[in-house]
């Protein structure tokens, strides 16, 4: 069964340094996200992002995110100078091409845990 | 704006027993709803979702959610609990449209008593 995969699993950086998360979302998948989840909290939506722009992103999506589908099959998030408060898992997410049954369904990820020190 | 309320942060059930996770969700118009679970250090696995029609709706390992628009809610069902149930679980309310995202609860974490 086609499924989401992320790299790393854990990533540990120094405040201030630059962090690259990376996806491969589902092969014939057309949207793509981003949610986080800070230790014992809830699961918090980033970015939404379809045809090679953001469709919508949150309060917490700064000019620090970015996102970027460099190629055919890989997503990515990046932190470019990252803060405590950055630590949490992160999960990347996509979802069928509107008009398929799976529309709606959003498969996850297993997640980057990342940390910052 | 789009809101879940998982009014239940803790919830011990003994194995056997039945088991309901409540779920309120605020949504203008006719909502996409989910129920998540995540076991320690996983992801996210879909146990079920409703998007129209029946409103009882099944899904994995077992769980069934019924939707009641009436009290906006999307409580989640499981007649007869394993230790391995033991999660915590996340209801979602997805928005309709192109610039789609899921809104998730706060969770609700089950402990399963031998």
């Amino acid at each position: 069964e086609p499924e989401v995969t992320q790299t790393p699993s854990h990533q540990v950086t120094q405040m201030g340094q630059e962090v690259i998360l990376r996806c491969v979302p589902i092969s014939n998948h057309l949207y793509f996200y981003w949610y986080r989840q800070i230790l014992g909290q809830k699961v918090e939506f980033l970015v939404s992002f379809y045809n090679n722009e953001i469709s919508e992103k949150s309060e917490i999506f700064d000019d620090q995110f970015s996102v970027e589908r460099p190629d055919g099959s890989n997503f990515t998030l990046k932190i470019r100078s990252t803060k405590l408060e950055d630590s949490a898992m992160y999960f990347c997410a996509s979802s069928a091409p509107t008009g398929t049954s799976g529309r709606n369904e959003q498969f996850f990820g297993p997640g980057t845990r990342l940390t910052v020190l | 704006a789009q809101s879940v309320t998982q009014p239940d942060i803790h919830i011990t059930v003994s194995e056997g027993a039945s088991l309901e996770l409540r779920c309120n969700y605020s949504y203008g118009a006719t909502p996409y709803l989910f129920w998540y679970v995540q076991s320690p250090g996983q992801g996210l696995q879909l146990l079920l979702k409703y998007f129209s029609g029946d409103t009882l709706v099944q899904g994995i390992k077992g769980f069934e959610a019924e939707f009641k628009r009436s009290q906006s809610s999307f409580n989640l069902r499981k007649p007869s609990v394993h230790w391995s149930d033991a999660a915590e679980y996340f209801c979602a309310v997805g928005s309709g449209g192109s610039n789609y995202k899921l809104t998730f609860g706060k969770g609700t974490l089950l402990t399963v008593n031998p």
